[in-house]
């Protein structure tokens, strides 16, 4: 069956770049969901959007931002990266016709900032 | 708010015996929580949900997990560990309102199965 795809897998950046992470969502959904997971940390929920309207915001700092696009893939766009914001960067997708469906995980985005 | 809690870091097991990874919540209404299980540099697989009905849920590979109201947890269990079975392991629960089924996770368990 068909996944989440995230590109790229692996991101080295310098301090003060711009980043930008995309994400392909399995079939027929059309919520996507952002999280961010730090060194030995659970996933925070940064953004989320629902028929490409951000639909829920979390712990996503000013210098990022992301949406939904009409063939439903979103992208994330960070800019003046900061060492901080090395991290694993997930994006999930799901289906609102399911209320209570799971969230289902890409393989993530691994962005290393130097 | 809704939250789950994990209070072990680490469970370790001996292959071929039960596990049990713990999970309390604390919600407002009817809770609707998950387990995910996480390998190395890999993403998040969901494993079982409980939203309503029996409260023993079964999931994917043997795992199962026990919803209990009074004492507000949903430990998840497995009659036999494998060493396959090493991984992260979180629990979560759908936060409340909203438009989407956002997930809050508790801060994850490491499970060890030693041959």
């Amino acid at each position: 069956a068909a996944g989440v795809i995230q590109s790229p897998r692996h991101l080295i950046k310098e301090k003060r770049e711009t980043a930008t992470l995309k994400c392909y969502p399995i079939p027929r959904h059309d919520t996507v969901y952002w999280y961010q997971q730090g060194p030995g940390q659970d996933p925070q929920f940064l953004i989320s959007f629902y028929e490409k309207m951000q639909s829920d915001k979390g712990s996503i700092p000013d210098r990022f931002s992301a949406q939904q696009f009409s063939d439903y893939h979103s992208e994330l766009n960070m800019s003046s990266l900061e060492l901080g914001d090395s991290a694993l960067y997930f994006c999930a997708s799901s289906s609102q016709q399911g209320r209570f469906s799971p969230l289902h995980f890409g393989n993530g985005t691994r962005l290393t900032v130097t | 708010a809704q939250s789950v809690a994990q209070p072990e870091d680490q469970v370790n097991v001996a292959e071929g015996n039960p596990l049990t990874v713990k999970c309390t919540y604390s919600v407002s209404g009817n809770p609707y929580l998950f387990w995910y299980v996480q390998y190395p540099n890999r993403g998040l697989q969901f494993l079982l949900k409980y939203i309503t009905g029996d409260n023993l849920v079964k999931g994917s590979y043997g795992f199962e997990a026990e919803f209990n109201k009074s004492q507000t947890s949903f430990h998840l269990k497995k009659p036999s560990a494998l060493v396959s079975d090493s991984a992260l392991y979180f629990c979560a629960v759908r936060a409340p309102g909203g438009a989407t089924n956002k997930l809050i996770f508790g801060t994850g368990t490491l499970l060890a199965v030693q041959p």
